[in-house]
């Protein structure tokens, strides 16, 4: 049950996209379709943005998007704006009713 | 949006245990799976357990395993998660989070609640 692997920082200029990945084993990223992705602001509770790897929930733009291939999932964000300047995280099912999450990531907007 | 209201902060010394609490609505309570997820100060999400609508299967991440405890309350729609043996690496901001049965994903988080353990 080790944390999902993410990358520390992640930045791009408005208008730009960026892509922040989030590596698991075949145990669960690469076994489940249950990988979702919370944005957290300081302080804040997360809040849910993408669903089952790339589903996203009414009122989340679609300026975010979600896919996976193999073991790594990713979250990415296009036409970057600077209210997306915060802190994400990944998380996938990993079976027997367990739940692990990634190491998060630090999104900056140049 | 559903209200998932948290107990509020708790400073406990090395040793005791802490119990907090998350109170739902009787829906949420009844038909949702209830997550508790910590966040150690400056640190990530983690995972630590859940319970099951009927409240009577529960999960738990293995580093937590014999220390904490996930129940629920029907007379007041609240879930509990106690923790018990605290050392100072159990200082963190705990959330509660509802999952819909049969998504795998939590889509409402209480406001959490900040444990400090502290001699």
């Amino acid at each position: 049950q080790s944390a999902l692997t993410q990358p520390a920082s992640v930045s791009g200029s408005p208008g730009q996209s960026i892509t922040i990945s989030c590596t698991g084993t075949s145990s669960d990223v690469g076994n489940y379709n249950h990988v979702s992705w919370y944005v957290q602001h300081p302080g804040k509770a997360p809040k849910l943005m993408i669903y089952d790897v790339n589903k996203r929930p009414s009122g989340v733009s679609d300026r975010f998007s979600g896919s996976k291939s193999g073991n790594t999932a990713s979250l990415t964000i296009s036409g970057l704006q600077a209210e997306d300047e915060t802190d994400y995280y990944c998380c996938s099912y990993a079976g027997n009713g367990i739940y692990v999450f990634g190491t998060g990531t630090r999104v900056t907007v140049l | 949006q559903v209200q998932l209201v948290q107990s509020g902060a708790e400073v406990k010394k090395p040793g005791a245990s802490v119990k907090v609490s998350c109170e739902t609505s009787g829906n949420t309570f009844s038909a949702y799976y209830m997550h508790w997820v910590r966040q150690a100060p400056g640190q990530g999400l983690e995972w630590v357990g859940v319970i099951n609508p009927n409240g009577d299967v529960t999960h738990y991440a293995q580093r937590f395993q014999g220390r904490v405890t996930v129940t629920k309350d029907a007379s007041t729609s609240t879930v509990y998660m106690e923790l018990s043996s605290l050392t100072s690496e159990d200082t963190a901001v705990y959330f509660c989070a509802r999952e819909r049965p049969r998504t795998s994903y939590f889509d409402d988080w209480g406001q959490g609640t900040l444990v400090t353990v502290t001699s």
